[in-house]
């Protein structure tokens, strides 16, 4: 099975603009989390969808958002970047079994110039 | 709120010798836990889990975790590390009434030396 794929894989932005990250997950995984990793904060959960509807959410301002196509499919959107917001963000895949096992991506690295 | 707090942040070890990477959470519920490696240049790949059931975990590479219910923990361990371990290790938990969210600890670096 193919993994977790994240496109793209790098990105420069300046701040002020927005910026959509994509991902696609495992074959049959309908839910999709989002994570953002820097040095001084770590893995800090952003959110999660399962079929097409955000079912949890951290503690991130409203600039970050996201959403789920039927396919499963997620992107995530950062308006009104921050210099702050220069990360590597981390998207995870899970099949809903009831014991739910994440699998990461690549993950795109984002620059805020 | 839920916290994971993993106790060394970098650890050098020899090859060959044992390893022990310590992870305390903070939730006294039901908790599902999970070591994750990030090595140099790759992405976030599962060790191992715990979810129920026998509380020594086994996992990839000769990877092997306990759970200790009684003291919050889930340390990890390898009897004999080799130089391509060299990697970033996470310990994760999520706890399963607060949704699907994994709540990550700082990380350890480990550096083999050869």
């Amino acid at each position: 099975k193919a993994g977790v794929t994240q496109t793209p894989r790098y990105l420069i932005k300046t701040r002020g603009q927005q910026v959509t990250l994509s991902c696609s997950p495992i074959s049959g995984h309908r839910s999709v989390s989002w994570y953002q990793q820097t040095p001084g904060q770590g893995l800090q959960f952003l959110f999660e969808y399962f079929s097409e509807t955000q079912r949890n959410k951290g503690n991130f301002p409203g600039r970050f958002s996201g959403r789920q196509f039927s396919n499963s499919r997620s992107e995530m959107n950062v308006s009104t970047l921050e210099l702050g917001d220069s990360a590597l963000y981390l998207c995870a895949s899970s099949h809903p079994t009831g014991e739910e096992t994440q699998y990461f991506g690549p993950g795109t690295r984002l620059l805020v110039l | 709120a839920q916290s994971v707090s993993q106790h060394n942040h970098h650890v050098i070890l020899s090859e060959a010798a044992s390893l022990e990477l310590g992870c305390n959470y903070s939730y006294g519920g039901t908790v599902n836990l999970f070591w994750y490696v990030q090595y140099p240049g790759q992405h976030l790949q599962l060790l191992l889990k715990y979810f129920s059931g026998d509380p020594l975990v086994k996992g990839i590479k000769g990877f092997e975790a306990e759970f200790i219910k009684s003291k919050f923990s889930f340390n990890l361990r390898k009897p004999s590390v080799q130089w391509s371990d060299t990697a970033e290790y996470f310990c994760a938990v999520n706890v399963w009434e607060y949704g699907n969210k994994l709540v990550f600890g700082a990380g350890t670096i480990l550096r083999v030396k050869s």
